[in-house]
């Protein structure tokens, strides 16, 4: 089973709105917390990446929360552009560990 | 700047097929990972390596293998496709723990 869980699946929002998408996990071992944004036709690319350490990291318009003792992460597009319009995965790992645990994704559509 | 290449953008396949995916990355990177991607399950991780001609099986490794014979070259095989193999493959590599580079992927269909 997958070890993040990702929601919502899909979300449309108008531009200048505020994307949310939320991450779930249950591995306490966990101790980084990425990002991705795909593109069609591309591959996914590191988007913002936080850790534990800290409860809140903001690039630009985009911000990650982090609840340590709910387990729980989330990603904010905030000031939402057509150009925002991608598929975001979230993600885990462990402490000196070199695999990724991904999101089932969130595919987000920005209306003009 | 950063790439990692893979050979097929897409690729069709009959049952029982033996099938190769490569990649190629240009960074001098430790570790290359392969997943796949499939709607509403994000991606899983198949096998990666962390130094040539080493491999670790990832979360769904069965019906799969791979070889890494070059520090630049991580290949993918399956041995004997199925149409279950029917998904989107990602290639990745990476010098640190942490960010990942993404190939652009391939699709590969099984008849």
């Amino acid at each position: 089973q997958q070890q993040v869980k990702q929601s919502p699946q899909s979300l449309i929002v108008q531009k200048g709105g505020i994307s949310i998408i939320n991450c779930a996990y249950e591995n306490t071992a966990f101790d980084y917390f990425p990002w991705y944004q795909q593109f069609p036709g591309k591959g996914p690319a590191l988007l913002i990446a936080i850790r534990p350490d800290v409860s809140e990291k903001k690039e630009g318009r985009f911000t990650i929360s982090f609840n340590k003792s709910a387990k729980q992460f989330s990603l904010h597009i905030m000031d939402s552009q057509p150009g925002d319009s991608a598929t975001y995965f979230c993600a885990a790992s462990g402490k000196d560990d070199y695999k990724l645990s991904f999101g089932a994704g969130t595919t987000v559509t920005v209306r003009a | 700047d950063v790439k990692v290449t893979q050979s097929s953008r897409y690729l069709v396949k009959r049952t029982g097929e033996k099938v190769f995916l490569e990649c190629v990355q240009d960074m001098d990177h430790e570790n290359m990972f392969w997943y796949r991607q499939d709607p509403g399950l994000g991606l899983r991780l198949i096998y990666f390596s962390y130094d040539v001609k080493m491999k670790e099986k990832g979360d769904i490794p069965e019906g799969y293998s791979v070889s890494r014979e070059k520090k630049e070259r991580f290949s993918l095989i399956l041995e004997s496709a199925s149409t279950n193999q029917t998904s989107m493959y990602l290639c990745a590599s990476s010098l640190s723990l942490y960010e990942q580079y993404f190939g652009p992927g391939t699709r590969l269909t099984v008849t």
